[in-house]
């Protein structure tokens, strides 16, 4: 089945405490993205890739990191997590950059910063 | 800056009771309008793509069309299993390949 996965699915942790938020996809698609979704402010990209070891930032990086060594994973890393970051976060995935093709998500990643 | 404007905010229907969302977007050059439907506690799922004014794309009760300012979403006969937050993206074509989203509609139909 064509999908993307995140893990953990749900994540309480404190702050300072660095985590790593995993991504993966099963259809050999390029471009992958990583989202939050805050209520009121809808869903804003914080990173994105258009291919192995290439990433950029989006609309909202601050206090993220990301890789891209293989196709098919793109972790998301938060180093010093602050209450701030508390949210939910979707990965997603599309064939090609440059393509209007849809992109797909996956299930969410909610994180509580304590 | 792109932006992506959903109406209403909310829509609580009564099956079988029709009716429409609106998506309103400003971007300079659009390549494509998305809609998804995200159920509670899940991630969004893609419903359609619309590439130009004009274009419509249909899927059971659920009917998308595009204009040059704004986008509709319309329900026909709705079901219960419509519940869900509407939301919709617009892509301008950018080298980030970003979607610039709605907030989203929530439609809630009764029984």
């Amino acid at each position: 089945e064509a999908q993307v996965t995140q893990n953990p699915r749900y994540l309480i942790t404190v702050t300072g405490k660095k985590l790593t938020v995993t991504c993966s996809q099963n259809m050999n698609h390029e471009y992958m993205s990583w989202y939050r979704q805050d209520p009121g402010l809808g869903l804003r990209q914080i990173y994105y890739s258009m291919n192995v070891e290439v990433t950029d930032k989006g609309d909202v990086p601050e206090g993220y990191k990301v890789s891209r060594k293989e196709k098919r994973n793109f972790p998301l890393i938060l180093e010093s997590p602050s209450p701030n970051q508390t949210s939910l976060y979707f990965c997603a995935s599309s064939p090609a950059v440059y393509s209007n093709q849809p992109q797909h998500f996956g299930d969410g990643t909610r994180l509580s910063i304590l | 800056e792109d932006q992506v404007t959903q109406s209403p905010e909310a829509l609580r229907l009564q099956e079988g009771e029709s009716s429409s969302l609106n998506c309103s977007y400003t971007v300079s050059g659009l390549r494509g309008l998305f809609w998804y439907r995200q159920d509670p506690g899940k991630g969004p799922e893609f419903l359609f793509t619309l590439y130009s004014a004009g274009e419509e794309k249909e899927k059971e009760r659920l009917k998308a069309t595009l204009t040059k300012k704004e986008s509709f979403l319309h329900i026909t006969a709705p079901k219960p299993e419509d519940s869900a937050t509407y939301l919709c993206a617009a892509y301008s074509g950018g080298s980030n390949y970003k979607l610039t989203f709605g907030k989203g509609t929530l439609l809630t139909v009764n029984p």
